[in-house]
C-alpha cells in the first residue's frame, strides 16, 4: 500500500527551467526522502529530511517539509535533460513503516 | 561498494516454470528488502529481511518465496505465477537501524506467459 500522493502526476519543462513537485501524506512521519528512477531502471536516494526539519538542499536540490500540512516539496533548479525520470517521495511513519508515493514523471526537454 | 545486484535483468517465464530471482550486496548491510514495481506505479513492499529473518510479508502470495542465505544474499523464488505478477522486481538494501536509505539494484524485469 502506499501512504503519498504526488502532484503533478507528469511534468514537462524547458532545460534550464525550474521544475517543483509535491507530495503530501498522510499520518505522521519521522522522515521523508526523495528517490529518482530512471525508466525500468532501479531507485536512486536522493535526500533524506527529518521530521524536525523544514529545507534541505543538496546540489540543485532543494526539499522542504509543511508537517502542519502533511506535504513536502522537491525543487529541482536549473534542470538538465538528465534530469528526466520519475521522481518519488517516501515515507517512514511513527510505526517504522516506510511507502513510498505515487511519482512524478519529469520530462525536460533540451 | 555501494552497488545492489540483481540478476537476472530480464526474465520470461511460463506459468508452470519455477525459477529464482538473485540479490546480492556487500555493504554490509542486515536489511533487504523485494518490491514489486507495475509500470507507471510506485514499489509495493513484498518482503523484508532483518538480520536473515524474514520480519515483513506483506501478504505475498504463496506463489513468491523469498530466501535469505546469508547476510549479503536474497532470493524470490517464484513457481506457478499468473501473467499479472508482471512486473519489475527490486531489491534494495539498508542499514537494519536506517531502513529510511535503502539502496535498490537495477531490477529483474519478469513477464509471465
Amino acid at each position: 500500500s502506499q501512504q503519498g500522493e504526488e502532484d503533478p502526476q507528469a511534468l514537462s519543462i524547458q532545460e534550464g527551467e525550474n521544475a517543483t513537485m509535491n507530495c503530501s501524506y498522510k499520518t505522521s512521519i519521522n522522515n521523508l526522502q526523495w528517490y529518482r528512477q530512471n525508466s525500468g531502471r532501479g531507485l536512486v536516494h536522493l535526500i533524506l529530511i527529518r521530521s524536525n526539519e523544514r529545507e534541505k538542499h543538496s546540489g540543485r536540490l532543494r526539499v522542504t517539509l509543511d508537517t502542519s500540512k502533511k506535504s513536502s516539496s522537491l525543487l529541482i533548479t536549473a534542470s538538465r535533460a538528465a534530469d528526466t525520470a520519475s521522481y518519488f517521495c517516501a515515507t517512514e511513519n511513527t510505526g517504522n513503516q516506510f511507502y513510498f508515493g505515487t511519482g512524478t514523471s519529469l520530462t525536460v526537454i533540451p | 561498494d555501494t552497488e545492489v545486484t540483481q540478476t537476472p535483468k530480464h526474465l520470461v517465464m511460463g506459468m508452470t516454470n519455477k525459477k529464482s530471482l538473485k540479490c546480492e550486496q556487500h555493504m554490509g548491510h542486515r536489511a533487504m528488502y523485494w518490491y514489486k514495481q507495475k509500470a507507471k506505479k510506485p514499489p509495493e513492499l513484498m518482503f523484508v529481511y532483518s538480520y536473515e529473518k524474514l520480519s515483513i510479508n506483506e501478504s505475498v502470495p504463496s506463489r513468491f518465496s523469498p530466501e535469505c542465505p546469508n547476510s549479503s544474499l536474497l532470493n524470490l523464488h517464484l513457481h506457478a505465477l499468473q501473467p499479472e505478477d508482471s512486473a519489475l522486481y527490486l531489491c534494495a538494501s539498508s542499514q537494519a537501524d536506517r531502513p529510511y536509505e535503502q539502496y535498490f539494484g537495477p531490477g529483474t524485469r519478469l513477464t509471465v506467459t
